[in-house]
């Protein structure tokens, strides 16, 4: 069983929708939980992370953590066609130097003006 | 502003020959990567420097050598190439241990190689 589970999809939402992704992890030691996403043919780019239980907002972008059901998730509202691409969810945890970051395998999302 | 920059994009190889992957940030970042991405295995962590002077194993060392050249550039080399090498290769960068930036924030374009 893989640390990080994610929904590869593709998830396909009208212009406008509510856009709901997800990850599930087993791993109680996380304690960061990030969400990047990644153009085709382009480099992931660090879009929101939140430390610990909890709620946070930035625009159209919500990332939300359930550390109790070790459930993760990002909203996207308004959601537009230039939000077309794969998210990758990510987290880390533990205590000493270097914490491994682990990253899902993504879900492909596609805005269809 | 270039951000993370890797030369070269494509690269096509003949098993056993080696090659270098070249990565530089602009951004005076002192943490570095290098991650492969593969389908249906996410990304994964080859070689790290968390500053100028130090590298670390990561998830997927095996075939692979890297160096921090300075702050600037960390570079990535496959000594004998191997057909399970065939990946999409990205270096990242971060400014720092100290949390909460302690993940890669910044990632280059990758460079796409091909083993044969």
């Amino acid at each position: 069983q893989k640390e990080v589970e994610q929904d590869p999809g593709p998830l396909s939402v009208p212009e406008g929708a509510i856009v709901s992704l997800n990850c599930t992890y087993s791993n109680s030691a996380f304690q960061y939980f990030m969400w990047y996403r990644q153009y085709s043919r382009k480099g992931p780019e660090l879009l929101m992370y939140t430390y610990s239980s909890g709620n946070k907002e930035d625009g159209r972008f919500t990332a939300q953590v359930d550390k109790s059901s070790k459930y993760i998730s990002l909203f996207i509202r308004d959601s537009q066609p230039s939000d077309s691409a794969t998210y990758l969810c990510a987290m880390r945890g533990g205590s000493g130097g270097y914490q491994k970051v682990t990253f899902g395998t993504g879900t492909k999302l596609q805005v269809i003006p | 502003n270039a951000g993370v920059t890797q030369t070269p994009k494509f690269q096509v190889l003949k098993t056993g020959q080696s090659m270098t992957l070249q990565c530089a940030q602009d951004m005076n970042h002192n943490s570095m990567y290098w991650y492969r991405q593969d389908p249906g295995m996410g990304l994964r962590l080859i070689y790290y420097s968390a500053s100028e002077g130090t590298t670390d194993k990561g998830e997927v060392p095996n075939g692979y050598n890297v160096s921090r050249l300075n702050k600037r550039e960390f570079s990535l080399r496959l000594e004998s190439a191997a057909p399970s090498q065939t990946s999409v290769y990205f270096c990242a960068s971060s400014e720092g241990w100290a949390t909460p930036s302690n993940q890669p924030q910044h990632f280059g374009d990758g460079t796409r190689l091909s083993i044969l």
